[in-house]
Order: structure tokens, then sequence, then C-alpha cells
């Protein structure tokens, strides 16, 4: 089993939709958590962390769930500009700080 | 927010040759920097993890022999593929953190290289 598993993608979704990703971890050691952006042939940026509370930037809200090991990220008003691979990320404190990602569910948003 | 650049940007190489890549932090000391390989398609792999003045640490399946970094200055890391073949032809991306040794520090990304062995 894979430590950090994604939605399989690619999302195809028009404009103004709302989008949801899932992701769950297999460690639950796991100590912090994040979504990264990765756009084609560029490196991973990071999007926003996941606090147990939810935290909401904007147009993007992201949720995480230590009991059932579940992170997510919601997009609401989709812009094209969005158009990218979410990459959903966990932070190995225990393990000198390694960061390990899922392989990314990739969201296109047309007109 | 903090810098770190990745050279060159992209290479070709016969195969058998080696590459260095170099990773810099250009507006912070970092003092742990990591190595990720990327295929098309799949997602970031940590290849190894670097402390400045001692020696890497590998992840499992990855070649130290293979894959030599060094990482002797608080800016400077470099990655080296000794005799690469075709199948080492992937997306190379290192990131740096600062700081002190600590684990709860952000990770920056460098930009990227892009290897091509032929």
């Amino acid at each position: 089993r894979k430590e950090v598993e994604q939605d399989p993608g690619p999302f195809n979704v028009p404009e103004g939709a709302t989008v949801a990703f899932n992701c769950t971890y297999s460690n639950s050691a796991s100590q912090s958590f994040f979504w990264y952006r990765q756009d084609c042939r560029k490196e991973p940026k990071l999007l926003m962390s996941v606090y147990s509370s939810g935290n909401e930037d904007g147009r993007f809200t992201a949720q995480l769930n230590r009991a059932s090991q579940y992170i997510s990220l919601l997009i609401r008003d989709s812009k094209l500009s969005d158009s990218a691979t979410y990459l959903c990320v966990v932070n190995m404190n225990n393990q000198g700080g390694k960061l390990i990602f899922g392989q990314g569910t990739e969201l296109s948003v047309k007109p | 927010g903090a810098v770190v650049s990745q050279h060159p940007s992209w290479v070709i190489c016969k195969s058998g040759t080696s590459v260095k890549i170099e990773c810099r932090s250009l507006d912070f000391q970092a003092t742990t920097m990591f190595w990720y390989r990327q295929f098309p398609k799949q997602s970031l792999m940590l290849m190894a993890t670097s402390n400045e003045g001692s020696k890497a640490t590998y992840e499992q399946g990855v070649e130290k022999d293979k894959f030599l970094i060094n990482h002797a200055s608080l800016t400077l890391s470099t990655l080296t593929v000794t005799s690469a073949h075709p199948e080492d032809s992937s997306f190379y991306i290192c990131s740096a953190r600062g700081g002190e040794r600590g684990v709860e520090g952000t990770q920056y990304f460098g930009p990227g290289t892009r290897l091509t062995v032929l």
C-alpha cells in the first residue's frame, strides 16, 4: 500500500465548478500535512498547510481527519488558472522531516 | 520567500557519461537539502537527504555509488549521476531547509533539472 494515496485523475471541470480532492495516508505517525500544486514541467509549490481544525485560503479549503487518516482539498469557483496537478504531501517529522508525496491528481478547468 | 536555484535546468548527455547537478540556496543557509526524482506521470520520490558537512542518507533502492551527493557548504549541494543510462532520464528536483536541523522548517524547492540520457 502506498504511503500517500490520492484520487486518480484527471478531473475535467468547467469554470466556476467546485472540485474536491481526497487523500489518505497510511502512517499514523505523520505529523504535518500539505497540499502542493505542480504545473507541467515545473517544481511543486506549496498551496497550503492542512490543520485538524480545517483552514481556508480564499477559494481553497483544506481539511484533516486524523482518526481516519484522511485529507481533503476543496476548490470553489474554479478558474482556468487552477489547472495543474495537486499533490497531497505528508511530513514525516519522526524521519528527519521527509516529505512523502502522493501521486497527484490532475485538474483541467475548461472555459 | 526563500529562493533555491538549480543548474543546469536541462541537460542531454550520452549514455555512460556523468552529469553534475547543482542546488543552491540563494538567500538563506540550508542545513538540510533533499534530492527528489520524478518520472513522467508519477509523483516525486525522495532519493536522499543531505546535511551540510556529513554523508547523505539514501532512501531504500537508491544506489549511493551511482548518485553521488555532496553538501560541502550551507548554500550548495550537488548530485552527480555517474555513468548515466537512459533509464536515469528524469526530472531531478532539490529542496532546501534552513534554520536548525529541526524538522519543522519549510522546504523550498528548486526549479528542477530535466535529464535526458541518449
